[in-house]
Parts: structure tokens; sequence; C-alpha cells
């Protein structure tokens, strides 16, 4: 089965600069890549995806990098502000899956002000 | 949209008796439900996968029995915990996916606490 890995764990920046969070696979047919932000007590939220057939995606702040080849992709956070700290996971899913997600371990991001 | 709630957000019970869980897609029909578990500072453990109108498909080591899963029509999902234990105090979150979508948008999550 799929199995996706997340790294580093915790992360902790001064607000203005820049998060990067990484996460590989190993299924190689996986083809979507959600990344959910969840603050403490709550459900995750989604907040950006990609689709294998997309190799970069960016919304205002936030961006995710995909490389196919080398089964890893990238989530950065620019200009990060206080209320982006929270516990980021990455995850990763097959098309005939049944949409089932695999989840990174999650990395917990602190923006210092 | 893609909006779905959970109730209650938290619950305190005693050991032995049974705690109802409901998951709601309040603006899309969800064919597929999913049930995850997460434990403090954890990632997020599936436990089952309910599509409406039939049997949940249970992940290896959960126990069916224990952890009812019903989804009787397309915007509503419940889970059952049934005797439960003070080792199934958790925090119990849904998630739903619309139809001929890939998205998973995830509810509030529940804090349940056996006592």
């Amino acid at each position: 089965g799929e199995n996706v890995e997340q790294h580093p764990s915790t992360l902790s920046v001064q607000e203005g600069d820049s998060a990067v969070i990484k996460c590989t696979y190993s299924d190689s047919a996986s083809n979507y890549f959600p990344w959910y932000k969840q603050e403490l007590g709550k459900g995750p939220q989604l907040i950006i995806d990609i689709r294998s057939n997309v190799g970069e995606k960016k919304d205002q702040r936030i961006a995710v990098t995909l490389n196919k080849t080398a089964k890893h992709f990238s989530l950065h956070i620019t200009e990060t502000q206080p209320e982006d700290s929270a516990v980021y996971f990455c995850a990763a899913s097959l098309d005939n899956a049944g949409n089932m997600l695999t989840f990174g371990g999650g990395t917990r991001l602190m923006v210092k002000p | 949209g893609a909006v779905v709630s959970q109730h209650p957000s938290w619950v305190i019970c005693k050991s032995g008796t049974s705690v109802k869980i409901e998951c709601r897609s309040l603006d899309f029909q969800a064919t597929t439900m999913f049930w995850y578990r997460q434990f403090p500072k954890q990632s997020l453990m599936l436990m089952a996968t309910s599509n409406e109108g039939s049997k949940a498909t249970y992940e290896q080591g959960v126990e069916k029995d224990k952890f009812l899963i019903n989804h009787a029509s397309l915007t509503l999902s419940t889970l059952t915990v049934t005797s439960a234990h003070p080792e199934d105090s958790s925090f119990y979150i849904c998630s739903a996916s619309p139809p001929f979508g890939d998205e998973q948008y995830f509810g509030p999550g529940t804090r349940l606490t056996v006592t």
C-alpha cells in the first residue's frame, strides 16, 4: 500500500519568512495530493491540492510543487504570519482507491511574531 | 461550499455506555464518507469507509462490532461507539467526498472522553 513520509515534524520560522514542508510517497500510481491545515481542537481544512498532471499550483501565499519522477511534493508558504501556526498534513490518494487518503505524519509549524 | 458538520463537538460518557456521533455534509451529497481517529500529536488514522446504502469497510484492527457505522443517506453518516471504555477516548473526525470528485472535506471533529 501507499506510504507517505513528511518532514520536518516541527518547523519554527520568524514572521515574514518562508516555510517549506516536504512529503514523499511510495506508490507511483498516486495521482492526487492534498494539503490540510489543522488548528488545535479542530478538523483538518483543505488548503490546496495538486493532481499528477500538474507540476505546480499556487494560491496567494501558498504553493505546492510535485515531482512525479522523484515521488515527492512540497508545500511552500511565503510571508508567514502568526495565524499560519498549525499542524499541516500532506496526503496522497489513488484514482481507483475510492478517494482513500494516506496521510503523512504532520508538521507542526510555529510562526514567531 | 463543501461544509461538513459533526455533532456533538464533545461528549463525556461513562464506561460501558454507547455514544453516537453524527456527520453531515451540508451543501453537497456525499457518496462516500470516512471516519478517522486521531490521538494527541499524531496523524489521522482511518477507521472505516462508508458508502451510502451499503455496509462500511473497516480498516484492519478496527472492531466493526464496536464501532458501528451507518450511512443511511447521501448527507448523513453516523458512528456509534458501543460499550465505550476509557481507551476509546479520542478525537473522532469524519470526512466526506462529493460525487465525481477526489477531494475530502473534514468535519470539525468530536472529542470523546470515557470516564
